[in-house]
């Protein structure tokens, strides 16, 4: 299973930006769109961010994308202690023909 | 707003073959892509495959191929998993999605835990 690499752990007090990084290559991140997906404490993820930098409906604007040559990021804002959760980037991989995920990060609210 | 829900926990020999079900409401069943998404416990998430029901086509890792058939029944607004010769690594919860224009996978069923043990 190819993953995409990411911070394991990620922390702020509330209030604080916690920025979460995906590092990929030009035959996923570089070549297609990345999206980013919150998994709650035993709940199913959820989309979080769609075309690297959209939010669907209900996304607070406190959680932004953005995405630069091969690499992508999930930035968020005013942290709040609602948003302790694991967040995965993903992306198409052309060679590989199917999606990767990134390895997950763990964002703790100090 | 568009609701998946799975079936139930199973548990399974390694050996055997399991079928996750997947019931969509709340929308027009034809007009959705749907993939499969598998979280190992305390791992990350893994692709599994996908389907485009309007198309008929599917595709799949090649970790997957040849042991995961995913397919739909559009009378039934039902998409299905189902993962033959299991062995016990493929102990996890099993997640159905529906896949956006964009590639993201938009909606999510509640997961199913399949456990393989002898």
């Amino acid at each position: 299973q190819s993953l995409l690499p990411q911070p394991p752990s990620a922390s702020g007090t509330p209030g604080q930006t916690v920025t979460i990084s995906c590092s990929g290559s030009s035959s996923n991140i570089g070549g297609n769109t990345v999206n980013w997906y919150q998994q709650l404490p035993g709940t199913a993820p959820k989309l979080l961010i769609y075309r690297n930098s959209h939010r669907p409906s209900g996304v607070p604007d406190r959680f932004s994308g953005s995405k630069s040559g091969t690499s992508a990021s999930l930035a968020i804002s005013g942290l709040q202690s609602e948003d302790e959760a694991d967040y995965y980037c993903a992306a198409w991989d052309d060679s590989l023909n199917g999606y990767v995920f990134g390895i997950g990060t763990t964002v703790t609210v100090l | 707003q568009v609701q998946l829900v799975q079936s139930g926990a199973e548990v399974k020999k390694p050996g055997s073959s399991v079928k996750v079900s997947c019931k969509v409401s709340g929308g027009t069943f034809s007009n959705y892509a749907f993939t499969w998404v598998r979280q190992a416990p305390g791992q990350g998430l893994e692709w599994m495959g996908g389907i485009i029901p309007f198309f008929g086509v599917s595709n799949y890792p090649q970790k997957f191929q040849g042991r995961v058939t995913i397919t739909t029944d559009e009378s039934a607004n039902t998409a299905y998993m189902e993962m033959s010769s299991l062995k016990f690594e493929d102990t996890a919860v099993y997640y159905c999605a529906t896949k956006g224009d964009s590639g993201s996978f938009d909606h999510w069923g509640q997961g199913t835990l399949v456990s393989v043990s002898s």
